[in-house]
């Protein structure tokens, strides 16, 4: 049982690339979440998903997208990647039951766009 | 919206010392409570939490209590050890069926031996 998973670990991106954070978890779990993580800032929600084939956008999704074609996989994608999204990316997922409020959280992904 | 407000870190403590990070919240209804550890180049993990006023989280030597009245959910360990040296995040989930996570600003305690 392997929890969350991500990859890449570390990434560097030139000013208007792109690029494809991979995000699986094996725990059955309907939600996901992707969080950025920024120095003294906390956690900011970008994208979220309650199930396959449904996904909403968090508090700063501006430059990002995603997919959910499986109820195990959550991908981010950058487009034009600018230097405003380094930052450290987290992927994270709970269950349905009212009572598990637990999110389980990746290990992260350090993305520096120069 | 919702809002949680942790202490301005960082705190640097000796070993066996008395650890307390504040944390206040504002929210509507009743929200549930979390602190959350982030321990050097890993992911958060769940530390403890409380889905109820006067509830008490505990785990691994720290409680943390559900305090409506004011507002906070402050965490508490009677005795750090240097294995406890991580980022501390306050967090609350709103009572709604898809709320989702608040979180503050974090606060990095380093314990030296």
């Amino acid at each position: 049982n392997a929890g969350v998973t991500q990859t890449p670990k570390f990434r560097i991106l030139k000013i208007g690339q792109s690029m494809t954070l991979q995000c699986t978890q094996d725990m059955n779990h309907n939600y996901m979440y992707w969080y950025r993580q920024d120095p003294g800032m906390g956690l900011k929600l970008i994208y979220y998903s309650v199930g396959a084939g449904i996904t909403d956008k968090g508090e700063v999704p501006n430059g990002y997208n995603v997919s959910r074609s499986t109820t195990e996989d959550f991908p981010l994608r950058l487009e034009l990647a600018a230097p405003s999204q380094t930052s450290v990316y987290f992927c994270a997922s709970s269950g349905i039951r009212a009572l598990d409020y637990e999110q389980y959280f990746g290990p992260g992904t350090r993305l520096t766009v120069t | 919206g919702d809002s949680v407000t942790q202490m301005e870190g960082p705190v640097t403590l000796s070993e066996e010392a008395f650890l307390t990070i504040n944390c206040t919240y504002t929210a509507t209804g009743y929200p549930s409570l979390f602190w959350y550890v982030q321990y050097p180049g890993e992911g958060l993990q769940l530390l403890l939490k409380a889905t109820k006023a006067d509830d008490k989280g505990s785990n691994k030597g720290f409680e943390a209590t559900y305090r409506k009245e004011t507002t906070s959910f402050h965490l508490e360990k009677g005795s750090v050890q240097v294995s406890d040296s991580a980022v501390y995040f306050c967090a609350l989930r709103g009572a709604g069926a898809n709320s989702k996570l608040t979180f503050g600003k974090g606060i990095t305690l380093s314990v030296r031996p």
